[in-house]
């Protein structure tokens, strides 16, 4: 199956500084969605980017679908951005369905 | 507020009950998916509905039992789990399933402890 890798890890940062996660994917993929999951175990949808770059607010992403890599820019970081972000990319199945694959995830803590 | 709302919350139970989760979506989604999220490890898709029809099964042991009785309710029955099984279980909605362009979004989850 198609493989999903995240990095880093792992990142602490101090508030106010820039951060760049980045998500390599080993196949053709459909789409791609970054999330966000706070300490409390909640998803939140950030992005949906198969291709291209999008921003909203401090947060922007950026996929480049031919070069099978997509990254997540978090700028003036905030104690609230903490959690762990998870990249999931679409493929098809057989069958025809659009099937979400995860990665293992940045997990992020930032200092006030 | 996601749209998709899972009970319970937080779920201890020994290895010889049985339980179920449910999870209700308010989106107008037609597709629903079960994942499993276990510490150190990447959420593992579990089931998939469009439609109130399974299209997808993940190799889930058959101690996960899912039931769709129409595309705003998922559950998830379980029966003689092991400890192994103690995770965070995540459910997600989507407007369809084979149809590209459609962001999940997720539940906030159940945390199931097996004791």
């Amino acid at each position: 199956g198609i493989q999903v890798e995240q990095s880093p890890p792992d990142l602490i940062l101090q508030e106010g500084a820039n951060s760049t996660l980045r998500c390599n994917f080993s196949d053709s993929v459909n789409n791609l969605q970054w999330f966000h999951q706070n300490p409390w175990g909640q998803l939140i949808n950030l992005f949906y980017i198969p291709s291209g770059t999008k921003q909203n607010g401090r947060l922007s992403a950026t996929t480049v679908a031919t070069e099978r890599y997509s990254l997540l820019y978090i700028s003036s970081s905030q104690t609230t951005d903490s959690g762990v972000y998870f990249c999931a990319v679409e493929r098809e199945w057989s069958g025809g369905s659009y099937i979400p694959t995860f990665g293992r995830g940045t997990s992020l803590i930032v200092h006030p | 507020e996601t749209g998709v709302t899972q009970t319970p919350r937080h779920l201890v139970m020994g290895m010889t009950n049985k339980k179920s989760l449910k999870c209700e979506q308010h989106l107008g989604h037609n597709a629903m998916y079960w994942y499993k999220q276990s510490a150190k490890k990447p959420l593992e898709l579990m089931f998939v509905y469009s439609l109130e029809e399974r299209v997808e099964n993940n190799s889930v042991p058959s101690r996960f039992s899912p039931e769709c009785p129409n595309s705003s309710h998922l559950f998830l029955h379980l029966h003689t789990l092991q400890p192994e099984d103690s995770a965070l279980y995540l459910c997600a909605s989507s407007q369809a399933v084979g149809v590209s362009n459609q962001p999940q979004h997720f539940g906030d989850g159940t945390r199931l402890s097996i004791l």
